[in-house]
């Protein structure tokens, strides 16, 4: 069974910083691409960033770019985000998700449940 | 980037009726990179469709995928009671891989 478990969500202020991680297990993990979706409060899913099974090939949504960083260990099966000078609006429930296949552009067919991000004064 | 809109905001219908949900995209996007994701309250999204029109593993017959260029649509065949949530569409062919703003599906 494939399981996604996130990590690393809390409370921070703005212009601080969190690294998410997400252990995965039930498949070959550096057989697939993976992503880090969000949905903020009341509002729609955004695709923050990607990458393919071994991390050469990555994007970002314009929003993050620059202050957010994905990553991966293909020995320990961890995915991570690196997540700098937060902002208000990157306020949301963090979903960590496995591809269909091992590139990064990939339809998003496991996900996580989530960890919960909140940048707040 | 490529902007998806998706119509109609909210469909109301009752169980048993068919669903046509759209996804219009801001230019011609290739078929093999469009998606359709369900999304119930507290939980996760779930992949119900990849280019375009395969159904994800799992998937019940009664939701179809079709479309080509710049327009795309979600059908669901007859509606049952765990069809009611909202949708969303995605282009993941190149970053951003954005999503567009989603269909509710409520009950009448």
């Amino acid at each position: 069974e494939v399981q996604l478990v996130e990590s690393g969500g809390g409370v921070q202020r703005p212009g601080g910083s969190l690294r998410l991680s997400c252990v995965a297990s039930g498949f070959t993990f550096d057989d697939y691409g993976m992503s880090w979706v969000r949905r903020a409060p009341e509002k729609g899913l955004e695709c923050v960033a990607g990458l393919n099974w071994n991390g050469a090939s990555t994007g970002y949504a314009d929003s993050v770019k620059g202050r957010f960083t994905i990553s991966r260990d293909n020995d320990k099966n961890v995915l991570y985000l690196e997540m700098n000078s937060l902002r208000a609006e990157d306020t949301a429930l963090y979903y960590c998700v496995r591809g269909r296949g091992s590139g990064s552009y990939e339809a998003l067919e496991y996900w996580g449940q989530g960890t919960l991000v909140t940048v707040s004064s | 980037e490529i902007v998806l809109t998706q119509s109609p905001v909210t469909l109301s219908l009752s169980p048993g009726e068919r669903a046509t949900l759209s996804c219009r995209a801001s230019e011609s996007v290739s078929i093999t990179y469009l998606g359709w994701y369900q999304q119930k309250p507290g939980q996760a999204p779930r992949l119900l469709i990849y280019g375009a029109s395969s159904r994800a593993t799992g998937i019940p017959d009664r939701f179809s995928g079709g479309g080509s260029g710049t327009a795309f649509t979600l059908t669901i065949s007859r509606l049952e009671p765990e069809d009611f949530a909202v949708y969303y569409c995605q282009y993941y062919g190149r970053p951003p891989w954005t999503f567009g703003q989603g269909t509710k599906v409520e009950i009448k």
